[in-house]
């Protein structure tokens, strides 16, 4: 089994400034991580994916995340933020072999000012 | 092309009813998934359906829930004897199956209340 913890329930930032959210994940076996965006009044939709290869994931809207085996970190990054990007973000794993079943973290629900 | 379509888009009942919920797959996506999200519990996976093979019930959370998918395609999943705590927004998603992975592809959920 895995666990997902997002050790930030709600960030609030400032429009263009950088935002990171945090995740670490806990699983016995191999896994797949992901972020899904929920914007508000929307449904969930997928922001970005380490399957494998290089740690650093580039996603849309210029999102990217940087996998750290070694501290079991999964944590999304962006460097300037919108107002558009106002919206609830999900760290998710997954078992490499295992119907692919999404575990998701509890949410951080990012609200950006003006 | 179509995305992921759920009905009703809202439900409200009565403790005690049952009631059922409808998804419509992207066609051709064999895997589809059924997911609830609720203030207590947050999103948590319920039922996996893979083309022919037994279905994963490990996510229900009592024999009250069923889920069946006909023909590999549609997919309806049944709480008989509704309690409040049911209450939440149930997503379905889906995904062709095979590769080292597919996307799933969330549906706009119902959210269901019980009164």
């Amino acid at each position: 089994a895995q666990s997902v913890t997002q050790l930030d329930s709600q960030v609030p930032v400032f429009e263009e400034a950088p935002v990171e959210l945090r995740c670490n994940y806990s699983s016995s076996v191999s896994v797949y991580l992901f972020w899904y965006v929920q914007y508000p009044n929307q449904g969930l939709q997928l922001l970005l994916k380490y399957l494998s290869g290089s740690t650093l994931v580039k996603g849309i809207n210029g999102f990217e995340a940087e996998f750290n085996k070694s501290q079991t970190s999964f944590h999304l990054r962006k460097p300037s933020v919108h107002i558009s990007d106002t919206a609830e973000y999900f760290c998710v794993v997954s078992e490499t072999a295992a119907g692919n079943k999404l575990t998701f973290g509890g949410g951080t629900r990012v609200l950006v000012k003006p | 092309g179509a995305g992921v379509s759920q009905s009703p888009s809202n439900k409200v009942t009565e403790k005690g009813k049952d009631v059922e919920l409808r998804c419509d797959p992207i066609s051709g996506h064999t895997a589809l998934y059924w997911y609830r999200q609720s203030l207590g519990q947050g999103l948590e996976f319920l039922i996996y359906f893979q083309g022919n093979s037994a279905p994963d019930k490990s996510g229900l959370p009592s024999d009250r829930f069923s889920a069946e998918r006909t023909g590999g395609s549609v997919s309806t999943l049944t709480i008989q004897r509704t309690q409040q705590e049911d209450s939440a927004v149930y997503l379905c998603a889906s995904r062709l199956a095979g590769g080292q992975y597919n996307e799933q592809f969330f549906g706009p959920g119902t959210r269901l209340t019980v009164l």
